[in-house]
């Protein structure tokens, strides 16, 4: 079945880097758009990040700009998101996902499971 | 501050019909962006539960309906059931930021 997996969480300190990993397994990832949505603890969803199938058109949320880099290897399956200078407010669980469409209308599914980034010193 | 506009809760009892609204602007659902759901029960990652406006997921019940207009859109759910109790939000594509963006998210509470 069409599964994502994530990793990489943990406690860093402010001003940290933290590299997170996402598995993706029962479709042909390289044919489909990824990005990274995180939920801040007792928050609701922001999307962070965005990239193309060949991993040439990124995007990034204006808050994680020039600090996040998402990335991608097809032949691997998987999924990347290097996070530096780490923030107190970049506490959250980042999930993994998949946007089923082509289009920017499309909406997200499935979900990983997520994996925890803590921020504090 | 969440890019579109939710609730933050609403209630009803078993049997009755809530909806919950979802209100954007010209560069999100007014620009004629779809607008989906997804329901996140406590502990677990958000599931889609509406796409394109007024889609269902097989394994959704009818009892689950979208609709858009103009610059809202709205979550209806009607025979409310225990099993309800979840945390809703919307979701859509903004140009003016070039990025998606959800809602606030709506807690429903079934009485």
């Amino acid at each position: 079945q069409v599964q994502l997996v994530e990793s990489g969480g943990g406690l860093v300190k402010p001003g940290g880097s933290l590299r997170l990993s996402c598995s993706a397994s029962g479709f042909t990832f390289s044919d489909y758009l990824m990005s990274w949505i995180r939920q801040a603890p007792g928050k609701g969803l922001e999307w962070v990040s965005y990239i193309s199938r060949s991993g040439s058109i990124i995007y990034y949320a204006d808050s994680v700009k020039g600090r996040f880099t998402i990335s991608r290897d097809n032949a691997k399956t998987s999924l990347y998101l290097q996070m530096n200078s780490l923030r107190a407010e970049d506490t959250a669980i980042y999930y993994c996902v998949r946007h089923p469409h082509v289009d920017f209308q499309s909406w997200f599914d499935p979900w990983g499971q997520g994996t925890l980034v803590t921020v504090s010193s | 501050q969440s890019v579109l506009t939710q609730p933050p809760s609403v209630s009803g009892a078993p049997g009755q019909r809530v909806t919950i609204s979802c209100t954007g602007s010209s560069s999100n659902i007014g620009a004629g962006y779809d607008v989906h759901w997804y329901r996140q029960l406590p502990g677990t990652a958000p599931k889609v539960l509406i796409y394109g406006n007024n889609n269902r997921p097989s394994g959704v019940p009818d009892r689950f309906s979208g609709s858009k207009s103009g610059t809202s859109a709205s979550l209806a759910i009607t025979g409310l059931q225990a099993e309800d109790e979840a945390d809703y939000y919307c979701q859509s594509y903004d140009s003016r930021l070039t990025g998606w963006v959800f809602g606030g998210g709506t807690r429903l509470t079934v009485l």
